[in-house]
């Protein structure tokens, strides 16, 4: 099976712009979560999507969001991009919520 | 709320030594622990989840509900041990995963 695929896998962008992030999960897996991992603050959850609903969300600014679209696959959009919104994005896909997750090679942006 | 503590950011030991990655949890219901492991330019991993009782790479956690802990221990470590281990909770239903800040463990030769 293929695995958790991101894209694209490197980014910069420059304040107040927005950006979009997309995932593939594995075939098969309708679960999908968004983190953002940080040298200061580690991992943290952003959101959680399952058929197509977001079923979980983090303590993240309304700037972030994000969707599913009936292929599982999932993007998740920031506007108004701040400095220190420059992390690594990762996504982990699941059968279903609360199952295993499989996590992707994650997309780095850069805001400058 | 859901909280998941590692207080070492970085655990260094030598081959053959013991090995323990600490890690608290805060959480009033019943919660489902999981080890994380990411090594050097890989991706993040499932290494142990409490529920399955499973010994992975010589690794083995147990879920301590009075300390509340799931400290991650190996006898021998080895150098191919040597990664980033997270922490992580989720608590009951379709709750969310909490992870911890993690610890490098650096196993030298």
């Amino acid at each position: 099976k293929a695995g958790v695929t991101q894209t694209p896998r490197y980014l910069i962008k420059t304040r107040g712009q927005q950006v979009t992030l997309s995932c593939s999960p594995i075939s098969g897996h309708r679960s999908v979560s968004w983190y953002q991992q940080t040298p200061g603050q580690g991992l943290q959850f952003l959101f959680e999507y399952f058929s197509e609903t977001q079923r979980n969300k983090g303590n993240f600014p309304g700037r972030f969001s994000g969707r599913q679209f009936s292929n599982s696959r999932s993007e998740m959009n920031v506007s108004t991009l701040e400095l220190g919104d420059s992390a690594l994005y990762l996504c982990a896909s699941g059968y279903q919520q609360g199952y295993e997750q499989y996590f992707g090679p994650g997309t780095r942006l850069t805001v400058t | 709320a859901q909280r998941v503590t590692q207080p070492e950011k970085l655990l260094s030991v030598f081959k053959g030594a013991p090995v323990e990655l600490k890690c608290n949890y805060s959480y009033s219901g019943s919660p489902e622990l999981f080890w994380y492991v990411q090594y050097s330019r890989q991706r993040l991993q499932l290494l142990l989840r409490h529920i399955s009782r499973e010994s992975i790479k010589g690794f083995t956690a147990d879920l301590n509900k009075g300390e509340t802990s799931f400290h991650l221990k190996k006898p021998f470590a080895q150098e191919e041990d040597s990664a980033m281990y997270y922490c992580a909770l989720k608590g009951t239903g379709f709750q969310k995963l909490v992870f911890g800040t993690g610890t490098r463990l650096l196993v030298s030769p």
